[in-house]
């Protein structure tokens, strides 16, 4: 199974939104919905922001979201904060005896 | 609360052995899956390997099939990965999660802190 693909990088200024794509394929992402998200800040352990494509867990803000169209998922900031600015990655099911698989991360940085 | 404390990394050299623990505490282990994900230095996340609550049940990423085996004691409350034939691109942070969904990796709700695991001559 291939990485899913993520831009490495992505912007935005205090305030405003930012779109983090993620796309796959109908073997991974078009085929379930369970694509999740996860922010890592440097020298730190990931943590789940998104799960089943737009669920957000208890304890994250309501300014993160996630979608899915086809085989591209997306996870959508608004809002952006200063504390905000760190690695993204997706991941998502990839099928039986398959292990899920991550896209590469995208460095969000808030300006 | 939920915790999960991984240890056993370190310095090895190619072709060498290491087993990582991961000790859990604050929810009941023996009901949840586990897996174990790394991280290269620099690079993104690899999920490695996956176990079914009552360990009945492995999968294993191709990069680590025939060299790595992933247990646990549930009586313990501790997820285990045993690394043989370590490679220099097995060199990452390990950290262990916890499993949750319908489906194996369907997403992880808590993370360790990770393990160093560098493997050089």
């Amino acid at each position: 199974q291939s990485a899913l693909t993520q831009p490495p990088s992505a912007s935005g200024s205090l305030g405003q939104s930012v779109t983090i794509s993620c796309t796959g394929t109908s073997s991974d992402i078009g085929g379930y919905n369970y694509v999740s998200w996860y922010q890592q800040h440097p020298g730190k352990a990931p943590k789940l922001m998104i799960y089943e494509v737009s669920k957000r867990p208890s304890g994250v803000p309501d300014r993160f979201s996630g979608s899915k169209s086809g085989n591209t998922a997306s996870l959508t900031v608004s809002g952006l904060q200063a504390e905000d600015e760190a690695d993204y990655y997706c991941s998502s099911y990839a099928g039986s005896n398959n292990l899920g698989i991550f896209g590469g991360g995208t460095k969000l940085t808030v300006l | 609360q939920v915790q999960l404390v991984e240890s056993g990394g370190g310095l090895v050299k190619p072709g060498g052995s290491l087993r990582l623990s991961c000790a859990a505490s604050g929810f009941t282990f023996s009901g949840y899956y586990m897996s174990w994900i790394r991280q290269a230095p620099g690079k993104g996340l690899e999920w490695v390997s996956y176990i079914s609550s009552r360990g009945n049940t492995m999968y294993y990423a191709d990069s680590v099939k025939g060299r790595f085996t992933i247990s646990r004691d549930n009586a313990k409350n501790s997820l285990y990965l045993q690394m043989n034939s370590l490679r220099a691109e097995d060199t990452a942070i390990y950290y262990c999660a916890r499993d949750r969904g319908d489906v194996p990796g369907e997403y992880f709700d808590y993370w360790g802190q990770g393990t160093l695991v560098t493997v050089s001559s």
